[in-house]
Parts: structure tokens; sequence; C-alpha cells
């Protein structure tokens, strides 16, 4: 079946960019959406943004200004990058397929811990 | 479109029937999923549409609602069962899916 692996650094600096990758095995990457989600301590789980194999992308207007989602179809991976980032933005990050339409979520990667801190 | 659910927290003892409940502050339709996660796990898809089980689900969950309103209901709690219950809208617009606060289970 399908599985989603995020990695990336655990640590970033404030103010720095924080870069993540799902890596997608056990099914393909085309025809479905991708999202990323994540969960910071304490608080609720926030979606992020969505990109769909033909391209298209949707962004949460609250991260818009510095987020950016992009896929390599031939790695089967999906990328994040959030700019600028501050403890605010420590969190459990998840990337998760999106079925039939972008915003129902199955499977779920395992998720990574991006702390924020100096 | 903000969700809520209630209560925060759901005592129950393991064969009783546990009942959670969703609420979005504008209609969704029937486009409402339940996710269970377990500590230290990804969050699953229990439900969707509202009322359909995802794959493997088990029987005992049981969903229903439209609209604003929507109840996530296990009729009888197994011990695998006792973990925290997202309610997350996924309306096309506007295109942001929200999740609820979530409602942990845990044993009386």
């Amino acid at each position: 079946q399908v599985q989603l692996q995020e990695s990336g650094p655990g640590l970033v600096k404030p103010s720095e960019t924080l870069s993540l990758t799902c890596t997608v095995s056990g099914g393909p990457i085309s025809g479905y959406y991708w999202n990323w989600i994540r969960h910071p301590p304490g608080k609720g789980l926030e979606w992020i943004a969505y990109i769909h194999s033909s391209g298209s992308s949707n962004y949460n207007p609250s991260l818009k200004s510095r987020v950016t989602i992009s896929m390599d179809a031939s790695k089967k991976q999906v990328s994040l990058n959030l700019s600028s980032v501050t403890a605010a933005d420590t969190a459990v990050y998840f990337c998760a397929r999106g079925i039939s339409v972008p915003g129902l979520f199955d499977p779920w990667g395992q998720g990574t811990l991006v702390t924020v801190s100096s | 479109i903000v969700m809520t659910q209630s209560p925060a927290t759901l005592s129950v003892s393991p064969g009783e029937r546990g009942t959670l409940s969703c609420r979005a502050s504008q209609s969704v339709s029937s486009n409402l999923a339940w996710y269970q996660q377990k500590p230290g796990q990804a969050p699953r898809l229990l439900m969707y549409g509202a009322s359909t089980r995802a794959t493997d689900i088990p029987a005992r969950f049981s969903g229903s609602g439209s609209g604003t309103e929507f109840t996530l209901t296990i009729s009888s709690l197994q011990s695998e069962d006792f973990a925290v219950y997202y309610c997350q809208h996924y309306n096309n617009w506007p295109p942001v899916f929200t999740f609820g606060p979530g409602t942990k289970v845990d044993i009386k």
C-alpha cells in the first residue's frame, strides 16, 4: 500500500527556511493531491498547502506568503519550503495524500518534528 | 470555517458507547471527515462524507449529520479505540481545510 515518509532537518534557526521532503512509495504520485499539514505542540492540526500532479496548488492564506510547495514526479517526492520561520512554526509536519478531493487525507506519513530555535 | 468539537475529553469504560460531536461555523454539506490519532502515530482516516467508513474501519464506528452538526459514535469501545479523534471539513470553497481541536477518548 501507499506509504509516505517525511524527511528534513529537525532543527531550524529563526528567520531561516524550513525545507521538508515527502517521498511516496508503494503507489503512484500521479493523479492525486499531495498535502502538507502541521501539528504544533499543544495546538490543533493546521493544513498548509496542496499540490496536484497536474501542477495546480493551493495554500492556506495564513501561511501563503511564506510557503512554497513543489513536486518532482520522477523522484516521487513532494517538497515544502517555509521561509522566515519563528518559534511558532515549531511543529510535527505531516504529508498526506488527498483522495478523490484535495482535502480528504489518506494516508498520512508518520510526521517529522521540526523545532525552530537558535 | 471554524470547526469545534465536544467534549474535549470523553471518559468511557470498555464496552460502553461513546458519542463525539463536531460543529462547523457554516454549512459544509456532507464534506466532513473524522480521523483517529494514537500517541506517536499519524492520524488515520476513519470516516468521510460524514457517514461513510474508510477502508478497514470496523462497523462499531458510525457517523451522522450534515450541514453544521455531526456526530461520531463508537458503539462498544475497545481498548484500541482510546485515542484522539478529529473532525475536519473538506469543502472546496473556501479551499482551506480546517480541523476541530479534537476529542480525547480515554479509559474511565
